[in-house]
């Protein structure tokens, strides 16, 4: 059965500071993968995805994730957060073919302290 | 702004009222989904839509009922629903279904008494 797993439902870091969420994913056949940010009352934005090439994939925001089928993940990293970067992270697969049926992880709240 | 609109944005409805959430999209999109957003779950993918087709129906309660009357529109009917249908209320756009792209609207917040 297809499932997500975002172990940390929250996260607090310092600006400026890295961060590295983490998704955990099972799925039956080849995945295509997200990682959409969600603002306090706002809808997802997608901040990246990856289904195929160079299993280390550019987002916008200054984000980038890295697929490791071996390890059946692919974690958001940013490389020096800012207060902005503070939302809800949600992680998705969904398959290549067929109806656009993605499942989503429960998502990790990110709080940036000064 | 994404281009997917969703009005209302708050919603308290009694359990037996009868109400629609209605979603726009100014994107050019074919396809159209509703989404359930609960807290501490995973976001719930309840309909889709393809050219005004409904394409998935994941088990969804039939006191929700959609309407996509053309491929910038999408509705959800709401009739008799239970306090633990309160929840956010996501629609989405795509392009196509498939590998293309999802633009959420900002969701309806909808609180069941």
């Amino acid at each position: 059965a297809q499932s997500v797993t975002q172990p940390d439902i929250h996260i607090t870091v310092s600006e400026g500071a890295s961060l590295e969420l983490r998704c955990n994913y099972s799925y039956g056949a080849t995945p295509y993968l997200f990682w959409y940010v969600q603002s306090p009352g706002q809808g997802l934005q997608l901040l990246l995805k990856y289904f195929s090439g160079d299993t280390l994939v550019q987002g916008i925001k200054g984000f980038e994730a890295e697929f490791k089928r071996s390890q059946s993940s692919f974690n958001l990293r940013k490389p020096s957060v800012h207060w902005s970067d503070a939302a809800e992270y949600f992680c998705a697969v969904g398959p290549l073919t067929g109806a656009n049926n993605l499942f989503f992880g429960t998502g990790t709240r990110l709080t940036v302290i000064p | 702004e994404t281009g997917v609109t969703q009005t209302p944005r708050h919603l308290v409805m009694g359990m037996t009222n009868k109400k629609s959430l209605k979603c726009e999209q100014h994107l050019g999109h074919n396809a159209m989904y509703w989404y359930k957003q609960s807290a501490k779950k995973p976001l719930e993918l309840m309909f889709v839509y393809s050219l005004e087709e409904r394409v998935e129906n994941n088990s969804v309660p039939s006191r929700f009922s959609p309407e996509c009357p053309n491929s910038s529109h999408l509705f959800l009917h709401l009739h008799t629903l239970q306090p633990e249908d309160s929840a956010l209320y996501l629609c989405a756009s795509s392009r196509g279904i498939g590998l293309d792209e999802q633009f959420f609207g900002p969701g309806t917040r909808l609180t069941v008494l």
